[in-house]
């Protein structure tokens, strides 16, 4: 199985400031079918489900904020939040679907400084 | 509006049973593959079940495989886990996600809400 690693653990960001997160998948996942990286990007609130934010590294779903966005290929991605509003509050999950079983990172907990 | 619901959840003792389901609305159900995931308590996300639109096969995590079974039935647009034997350790928050567009790849796009099983004694 694939593993995926996050970091940091939490971070506390000021309301304007930039948030980054990081997340390392164990091998490539890195589709050959399609040269696009199975990975998506996660954003949960307490007492809610997750919602998805960003497929395929770096593709924004529709109604997302253009504030996030997503990088990386191959084992190595990025989540950035380019100016944190009290609502990205939230816990955040990288995750790859390059194969099964699809696996989550362990989270990302970002708070307001 | 797509809109999944889950319900069945409950307390239950080791080693007894619980099925699981989740009515979906707003999408053409039998098009789509369908998973379970959990998180337990404080913790984080786990995959514990898929199976294809057609339900060719399925598909489960070790963590669960031989206990778990997943079904659908496209003709009423429902979803099923039966999960027996069941462990302290099952004792999470149970979603149901649809699966995204490209088939065989489980990205989930859309989540219900969840329905809580606790194992306890």
């Amino acid at each position: 199985d694939i593993v995926m690693t996050q970091s940091p653990d939490s971070l506390a960001v000021s309301l304007g400031e930039r948030a980054t997160i990081n997340c390392r998948s164990s091998q490539s996942v890195l589709s050959r079918s399609n040269n696009k990286n199975s990975l998506a990007w996660y954003q949960q609130k307490p007492g809610q489900p997750p919602k998805l934010l960003i497929s395929w590294a770096s593709t924004r779903e529709s109604g997302v904020p253009d504030r996030f966005s997503g990088s990386g290929s191959g084992t190595d991605f990025t989540l950035t939040i380019s100016s944190l509003q009290a609502d990205d509050v939230a816990v955040y999950y990288c995750h790859h679907y390059y194969n099964t079983p699809p696996i989550f990172g362990p989270g990302t907990k970002v708070d307001i400084k | 509006e797509v809109q999944l619901l889950e319900s069945g959840g409950g307390l239950v003792q080791p080693g007894g049973s619980l099925r699981l389901s989740c009515v979906a609305s707003g999408f053409t159900f039998s098009n789509y593959a369908m998973s379970w995931v959990r998180q337990a308590p404080g913790k984080g996300l786990e995959w514990v079940s898929g199976i294809p639109s057609s339900a060719y096969r399925t598909y489960y995590a070790d963590s669960v495989k031989g206990r778990f079974t997943i079904s659908r039935d496209n003709s009423k647009n429902m979803l099923f886990l039966q999960m027996n034997s069941l462990r302290v350790e099952d004792t999470a928050v149970y979603y149901c996600a649809k699966e995204g567009a490209v088939a065989g790849l489980p990205l989930f796009d859309y989540w219900g809400r969840g329905t809580l099983v606790t194992v306890s004694s």
